[in-house]
């Protein structure tokens, strides 16, 4: 079946715009997870969402990031004001699981570059 | 398409058992391949292999990359159950495998 895809695949953006990132999880799984991963650096864990509950934001590294889970499947992580550092590619996943600990099935990516 | 498989899925083993895992690929444009485990909410990084044959170790846990025949192993000797967790491996434009759920009893 179709896996978790994610879109675009590669932004460009101007430093102090705004993008919306999109993920759409695998049909059926509760669990959806952003993650990023900058250049050297290892996964980030951004933002949480586990079925109806609140999502858990305590990844997020500022108030100019956000993310919203439409309908319990499609999720948006918007950059508000990019910055240089928020440059790096931006991971989504999900999984059927209640906790952290099953597999999470990983989309392909979307590669922000904030010039 | 890029793919990275990772076999076996799943694995269990006693305390003290040698374990190897694997990772196969076949990715465009490879620079690295990379090693996670996952326990909590991100994947914890464990080797970056970018070369063929150079061995990378870290404590019980050992890495090598063979560049020829696309494939990768992570060898964790002496297992303790805090090993437990499942492995997952990275490899072009950070593909993930499938992940190998490693489970050790005591």
């Amino acid at each position: 079946g179709a896996g978790v895809s994610q879109s675009p695949s590669n932004k460009v953006t101007e430093k102090g715009k705004d993008v919306e990132l999109r993920c759409d999880p695998i049909s059926g799984h509760t669990a959806l997870y952003w993650y990023r991963q900058s250049l050297g650096q290892g996964l980030e864990f951004l933002i949480y969402f586990q079925g109806n509950s609140a999502p858990d934001k305590s990844g997020l590294p500022s108030d100019r990031f956000s993310a919203e889970r439409t309908g319990g499947s499609v999720s948006t992580l918007t950059i508000q004001r990019t910055q240089q550092e928020d440059s790096a590619v931006y991971l989504c996943a999900s999984s059927l699981a209640r906790s952290f600990t099953d597999t999470q099935y990983f989309g392909p990516g979307t590669r922000l570059t904030v010039l | 398409e890029d793919k990275v498989v990772q076999s076996p899925l799943s694995l269990v083993v006693h305390e003290g058992d040698t374990v190897t895992l694997n990772c196969s690929y076949e990715v465009t444009n490879f620079r690295s391949l990379l090693w996670y485990k996952q326990e909590k909410k991100a994947p914890t990084f464990l080797f970056m292999l970018t070369s063929s044959g150079i061995e990378k170790k870290s404590g019980r846990l050992s890495s090598i990359l063979d560049k020829k025949e696309l494939f990768s192993i992570l060898n964790i000797t002496a297992t303790q159950t805090g090993d437990s967790a499942i492995y997952l491996c990275a490899a072009g434009k950070l593909v993930f495998g499938q992940g190998t759920r490693l489970t050790i009893n005591p």
